[in-house]
């Protein structure tokens, strides 16, 4: 029972354009949200978080929109640049049962920007 | 500080013996976490730690694994007689209080 739906395994963009990810959760319990980039042979690297009580949070080229009513997330990159490739993780944090404060992670989907 | 450190980087063992991880968190971070990740999956959670408090264990962790953080720093992951199907990424992230948490470059694990 997956919990974070990541439903897009692969995403390609042009350079300059807007990339969009997109998230699904199903527990109403989580909270917190956030966003994860991750190259290969890598940790995952935090990139940016929204809070419930919130439905956007930006920051530089990065933006989170939270909509609860539709348990989606989306993170938005604009202008997208070679160095985005990567996959991308879209975590939950609450009380689900995956650790009242551990992360639930989507399967995450692989951003490619094309020059 | 130069961020949440794993040792060893990878680890090849045969299968039936015992292995352990060191992760060493951001020092002011007084919470520290183990997840596991396979090939085409999200980080899976394991267990996390409050200072050396061990206050969540998911029920993937069977009764191989143990963890320890003593005196609330560095921390440890042991598998006891390891199986193929142990063979993934383990991660270890540490964050303050309940905010980001920032992660390892992971241990990979295989099992042969």
């Amino acid at each position: 029972d997956q919990q974070v739906k990541q439903n897009s395994p692969s995403l390609s963009v042009q350079e300059g354009r807007i990339s969009i990810l997109n998230c699904d959760y199903t527990n109403s319990m989580f909270d917190y949200f956030l966003w994860y980039k991750k190259y290969p042979a890598e940790g995952p690297t935090f990139l940016i978080s929204i809070s419930s009580i919130k439905d956007k949070n930006e920051d530089g080229r990065f933006t989170v929109f939270l909509n609860k009513s539709a348990k989606h997330l989306s993170l938005h990159i604009v202008p997208s640049q070679p160095g985005d490739s990567a996959v991308y993780f879209c975590a939950a944090s609450g009380y689900s049962g995956g650790g009242a404060d551990g992360l639930t992670f989507g399967k995450g989907t692989h951003l490619i920007i094309q020059p | 500080d130069t961020g949440v450190s794993q040792d060893p980087r990878h680890k090849i063992t045969k299968r039936g013996q015992n292995v352990t991880f060191r992760c060493d968190p951001i020092s002011e971070h007084n919470r520290l976490y183990w997840y596991r990740q396979t090939l085409g999956q999200g980080p899976e959670f394991l267990t996390y730690f409050q200072n050396e408090a061990q206050l969540e264990k998911s029920r993937l962790l069977s009764d191989r694994f143990s963890a320890e953080r003593p005196k609330g720093s560095f921390s440890t992951l042991e598998i006891q007689r390891t199986e193929q199907g142990d063979s993934a990424m383990y991660l270890c992230a540490s964050s303050l209080e309940r905010s980001e948490a920032f992660f390892g470059q992971g241990t990979r694990l295989t099992v042969v």
